[in-house]
């Protein structure tokens, strides 16, 4: 079974700094990952996700992450952490490429500070 | 295109009685997922249907029933509800329901058990 670890249930940074929330999956087959922003009272908005092609996955807003396979990793960066950013981030595996069954790690709430 | 809808937004219910959600696909996605958000388990999957059949099942109790139309409109029914089944509802639709394809998520229902 598939599983997806999610270090850290809050990060706090500075507007202007460095945004680096931490993925990791656990999964036997080659996944599919996703990441998702969850803005309070809303739905999950999906800010990219990889499907094989290129490693490095450029997303809206400014994001990216980086497939490594090596360290069965995701993690997701951006340069600059604006106001707007704060909201929770789930990152998500789905293993089976038949189903849209996606398993979700437990979310990081990022805190923004101007 | 009018993104994934979600009836009712808000919905207060007590122990024993059964409520039913309903969620409006994206116009020709044809699959719809399911899940559950809470804080203890976060987000967890329920079931996903597909040309009106449902293809997959999380790890639910029965009480958690579903059904989707020939329109792909897809209805969630929770009978003899009980206090933890206070949670976010969320749907999320995709064109085939193919493991690699975006998740279009919905607003969600919340619903609050008394």
């Amino acid at each position: 079974a598939q599983s997806v670890t999610q270090l850290g249930s809050h990060v706090s940074v500075s507007e202007g700094a460095l945004v680096l929330l931490r993925c990791n999956y656990s999964s036997s087959v080659p996944p599919y990952l996703f990441w998702y922003v969850q803005y309070p009272n809303q739905g999950l908005q999906l800010l990219l996700k990889y499907t094989s092609a290129a490693t490095l996955v450029k997303g809206i807003n400014g994001f990216e992450a980086e497939f490594k396979k090596s360290e069965t990793s995701f993690h997701l960066t951006k340069p600059s952490a604006h106001m707007s950013d704060a909201a929770e981030y789930f990152c998500a595996v789905n293993v089976n490429s038949g189903y849209s069954t996606l398993t979700f790690g437990k979310g990081t709430m990022l805190l923004v500070s101007p | 295109k009018a993104g994934v809808t979600q009836t009712p937004r808000y919905l207060i219910k007590t122990r024993g009685q059964q409520v039913t959600l309903s969620c409006s696909p994206i116009s020709g996605h044809r699959s719809v997922s399911w899940y559950q958000q809470t804080p203890g388990q976060g987000l967890q999957f329920l079931f996903e249907y597909f040309s009106e059949t449902q293809r997959n099942k999380g790890n639910f109790p029965g009480r958690f029933s579903g059904r989707q139309f020939s329109n792909s409109r897809s209805e969630m029914n929770v009978s003899t509800l009980e206090l933890g089944d206070s949670a976010l509802y969320l749907c999320a639709s995709s064109l085939y329901g193919s493991g690699e394809e975006t998740q279009y998520f919905g607003p969600g229902t919340r619903l609050l058990v008394l």
